[in-house]
């Protein structure tokens, strides 16, 4: 089992439609990512949470640490969205190594 | 500020030979860290250094190994390559201090044949 899931793996919607991603981690974190992957390779840090919520643009990242839950939400979603998103964590005591989620692989239909 | 540079970006190679990929973090960042993204085994952490010191490492073999420069600039090496050590292989710099967003590079994809 990870120890960082996210659901769903694969994920297609019409544009404008609202998003959202979910991610699960099973022990105490120091802070919580989301990332972005385009096709190429490319990563980009997106947010870094350690409590509560964060917004940027048309995307919102939210994080619930006694339930140990993050989701990922993007409103009036776009073909240009389309992309990896991965949810990582630092540990508490594993100094700031990254430990990944599987990703979540989504796809915006114009 | 010039973002992560990473030099080469593909690399084709074959088995049992070393490979040495290179990383240039931002401009004051003094961490680096090192990355394997495969598509059965996904993201996995390799080391990081910080200030020319490695600071953590990941469960790799001894055949992946890294250095990391007084300028921050850090070197990875992988020597007897296995076909399994196809894979993007990215880093990604941060200033070290504390928990902070990493920033990535754009990776170089190495196969080996």
């Amino acid at each position: 089992k990870n120890e960082v899931e996210q659901s769903p793996q694969n994920l297609t919607a019409q544009e404008g439609e609202f998003i959202t991603i979910n991610c699960s981690y099973s022990v105490g974190i120091s802070a919580l990512h989301w990332l972005q992957q385009h096709p190429g390779g490319g990563i980009v840090s997106l947010f870094m949470l350690s409590s509560g919520k964060k917004k940027h643009g048309r995307l919102i990242a939210t994080i619930n640490i006694q339930e140990k839950h993050s989701s990922l939400h993007i409103t009036a979603s776009h073909p240009r969205d389309s992309a990896v998103y991965i949810c990582a964590v630092t540990y508490i005591q594993g100094a700031q190594k990254l430990v990944f989620g599987q990703g979540t692989r989504l796809t915006i239909n114009p | 500020k010039a973002g992560v540079t990473q030099t080469p970006r593909y690399l084709i190679k074959t088995r049992g030979q070393q490979v040495t990929l290179s990383c240039s973090p931002i401009s004051g960042h003094r961490s680096v860290s090192w990355y394997q993204q495969t598509p059965g085994q996904g993201l996995q952490f390799l080391f990081e250094y910080f200030s020319e010191t490695q600071r953590n490492k990941g469960n790799f073999p001894g055949r992946f190994s890294g250095r990391q420069f007084s300028n921050s600039r850090s070197e990875m090496n992988v020597s007897t390559l296995e076909l399994g050590d196809s894979a993007l292989y990215l880093c990604a710099s941060r200033s070290g201090t504390g928990v902070e967003t990493q920033y990535f590079g754009p990776g170089t994809r190495l196969l080996v044949l």
